[in-house]
């Protein structure tokens, strides 16, 4: 599975826009970009995901660099219930597995 | 996101002893489900492919014969797991394949200790 590298964690400041990069240089030409994230003593729950274009939904925008050797996920202005870890997941065309890594646990200061 | 149940949310067993956990899908049938289990301060890590109608399908390292998946209806997926011991003491965390098959939906999670 191609790997994805991202930083341990991150903290912003709430109602301020939050950047969450992720490197991954091995991508394939088929592989999806998939964010999930984890709230404390919860399941995962879907953020957003993409091929090539930026992506944009209700709770987040995914960029994704024209090379595809990186993305970033921006939550346009942290809340508190932001604060969580995120998950940047690549997922090869036609998989249904996810491969979870570290991730980057989100803190966010009021 | 569409809603995806537990049961239970929390258990304490001895050790020895067999604990089985549902997952229900409940907004939609879902013919591919999957259970991870994830470690205090670690990562999610992938047990199993549930199929409706099929055997499972256990990552590598994954004892098929400790824990057992069924899943007997497009609704509902067990995970049981067999003479528990303290080392099996984690999160066990079920998803349901989006009918888009292009993401998950995650349960809320069961915590398991094994005394």
């Amino acid at each position: 599975d191609a790997k994805t590298t991202q930083p341990n964690s991150m903290e912003s400041n709430e109602e301020e826009p939050v950047h969450l990069p992720c490197n991954h240089s091995t991508i394939s030409g088929t592989d999806y970009i998939h964010w999930y994230r984890q709230l404390p003593s919860q399941g995962p729950e879907y953020v957003i995901h993409g091929l090539t274009s930026n992506v944009n939904n209700r709770m987040a925008s995914l960029a994704i660099a024209e090379d595809r050797k990186s993305s970033t996920l921006i939550l346009h202005r942290a809340t508190l219930r932001d604060a969580a870890v995120y998950y940047c997941i690549l997922v090869p065309g036609g998989s249904e597995k996810l491969v979870f890594g570290k991730g980057t646990k989100l803190t966010v200061n009021p | 996101g569409a809603v995806v149940s537990q049961h239970p949310s929390r258990v304490i067993c001895k050790s020895g002893t067999s604990v089985k956990i549902e997952c229900r899908s409940l907004d939609f049938q879902a013919t591919t489900m999957f259970w991870y289990r994830q470690f205090p301060k670690k990562s999610l890590m992938l047990m199993a492919t549930s199929n409706e109608g099929s055997k499972a399908t256990y990552e590598q390292g994954v004892e098929k014969d400790k824990f057992l998946i069924n899943h007997a209806s497009l609704t509902l997926s067990t995970l049981t797991v067999t003479s528990a011991h303290p080392e099996d003491s984690s999160f066990y965390i079920c998803s349901v394949l989006a009918p888009t098959q292009e993401t998950q939906y995650f349960g809320p999670g069961t915590r398991l200790l094994v005394l």
